[in-house]
């Protein structure tokens, strides 16, 4: 069984500071990773993934995350926010091994709130 | 390409009744995921449909049915509404096959249970 931990419910920032969510997680076996963006009334849109090679990944908005294999992290970072990064964000992991194709396990999210 | 439809958008239903919710996954993507998210339980995997046929199903009760349909859109139907039921549910078009195993979300209908 697969589990994701967000280690953050909710991060306050100032406009234009950097910011990290942070996520870990737990599998027995090999595993994909996704960063998903969820603004109010609207569904999921991928950030930005990890399935192999270099592990420090860029995805779209400024974003990039790294994969930690000895800490099983996958945190997401951006150096700069803005007032529009305000939403909810989710870390997913899937099984690269394909025997649970179509499954993301998702961790509970965390809302990052940009003040001016 | 066109992304991931669902329709409706937004439901009304009452306790015990039925409801049947429509997912068009991206073209040429023959594999859909179907996610309820709730605030207290979180986005949960429902079931997987790759070519018509059920793959993988999450731990929801017999209530949660779905199918595929042979041009890939796919249909979840909930029987016997229970006011739990009240959610979000989400699709995803797969792209199997690929070998990176990506989800596009669709914009999801917020179903409410009175």
């Amino acid at each position: 069984a697969q589990s994701v931990t967000q280690l953050d419910s909710q991060v306050p920032v100032f406009e234009e500071a950097p910011v990290e969510l942070r996520c870990n997680y737990s599998s027995s076996v090999s595993v994909y990773l996704f960063w998903y963006v969820q603004y109010p009334n609207q569904g999921l849109q991928l950030l930005l993934k990890y399935l192999s090679g270099s592990t420090l990944v860029k995805g779209i908005n400024g974003f990039e995350a790294e994969f930690n294999k000895s800490q099983t992290s996958f945190h997401l970072r951006k150096p700069s926010v803005h007032i529009s990064d305000t939403a909810e964000y989710f870390c997913a992991v899937s099984d690269a091994g394909g025997t649970s194709y179509g499954k993301l396990t998702f961790g509970q999210g965390t809302i990052l709130t940009v003040h001016p | 390409k066109a992304g991931v439809t669902q329709t409706p958008r937004y439901l009304i239903k009452t306790r015990g009744q039925q409801v049947t919710l429509s997912c068009s996954p991206i073209s040429g993507h023959r594999s859909v995921s179907w996610y309820q998210q709730t605030p207290g339980q979180g986005l949960q995997f429902l079931f997987e449909y790759f070519s018509e046929t059920q793959r993988n199903k999450g731990n929801f009760p017999g209530r949660f049915s779905g199918r595929q349909f042979s041009n890939s859109r796919s249909e979840m139907n909930v029987s016997t509404l229970e006011l739990g039921d009240s959610a979000l549910y989400l699709c995803a078009s797969n792209d199997r096959g690929s070998s990176t195993d990506t989800q596009y979300f669709g914009p999801g209908t917020r179903l409410t249970v009175l």
